[in-house]
């Protein structure tokens, strides 16, 4: 375990449906972030929260909604997605900005849309 | 141009060489950087993190910047079998909370 804690590890959702996406990190890290991975490209930064206020939307589609209710807890509301949004969806902290040791990743939730 | 770029690979060596992995980056602000690994299926989890020009060492890993040329390798020693996994270079800025990856180099260490 690496102190932040993704659930679900797995969801198949249709293009009508609304989920949430939740992680949750026990390191006291000021700071959190998700991340998207889709095959064969690069770690794509969505969103950026630190002490639970949002620094960084990273020009992401409205029918992903952040929502971080504390320093500790991170949601990805998910609504109307397209079958392009199948990817694996990471959340990560930091102390700070990472300068000097970076970001801990979460398990990631794996997300296809059907 | 891609903000970080890495050969893609796969990258194959065999067992008890020393593997060589590569990334070059755009910005010439970025000041922080890091090596990140990846087993299939698995979240990135960091091995390695460079500030300063020169080179940094961690048991078999061994960490290269050159800001010159904006460029930052990882050296692996005594490949293992265990190493085979994609390797994510990442480059920041210390006043940003931004962490821009490359798309990875996959290593296979043939036993």
């Amino acid at each position: 375990e690496t102190g932040v804690t993704q659930t679900p590890r797995h969801l198949v959702m249709g293009m009508t449906n609304k989920k949430s996406l939740k992680c949750e990190q026990h390191l006291g890290h000021n700071a959190m972030y998700w991340y998207k991975q889709s095959a064969k490209k690069p770690l794509e930064l969505m969103f950026v929260y630190n002490f639970k206020e949002q620094t960084e939307n990273n020009s992401v589609p409205s029918r992903f909604s952040p929502e971080c209710p504390n320093s500790s807890h991170l949601f990805l509301h998910l609504h109307t997605l397209q079958p392009e949004d199948s990817a694996l969806y990471l959340c990560a902290s930091s102390q700070g900005q990472g300068g000097h040791y970076g970001y801990t990743f979460g398990s990631g939730t794996r997300l296809t849309v059907v | 141009q891609k903000e970080v770029e890495q050969n893609s690979g796969p990258l194959s060596v065999p067992e008890g060489a020393i593997a060589s992995l590569n990334c070059t980056y755009s910005d010439r602000g970025s000041q922080s950087f890091f090596w990140y690994r990846q087993y299939s299926g698995k979240s990135p989890e960091l091995i390695m993190s460079i500030y300063s020009n020169g080179d940094k060492e961690d048991g078999r890993f061994t960490a290269q910047l050159n800001k010159a040329s904006q460029y930052v390798s990882l050296l692996i020693r005594d490949s293992q079998p265990s190493d085979s996994a994609t390797y994510l270079c990442a480059v920041k800025r210390d006043s940003s909370y931004k962490l821009i990856f490359g798309s990875g180099t996959r290593l296979l260490v043939r036993p």
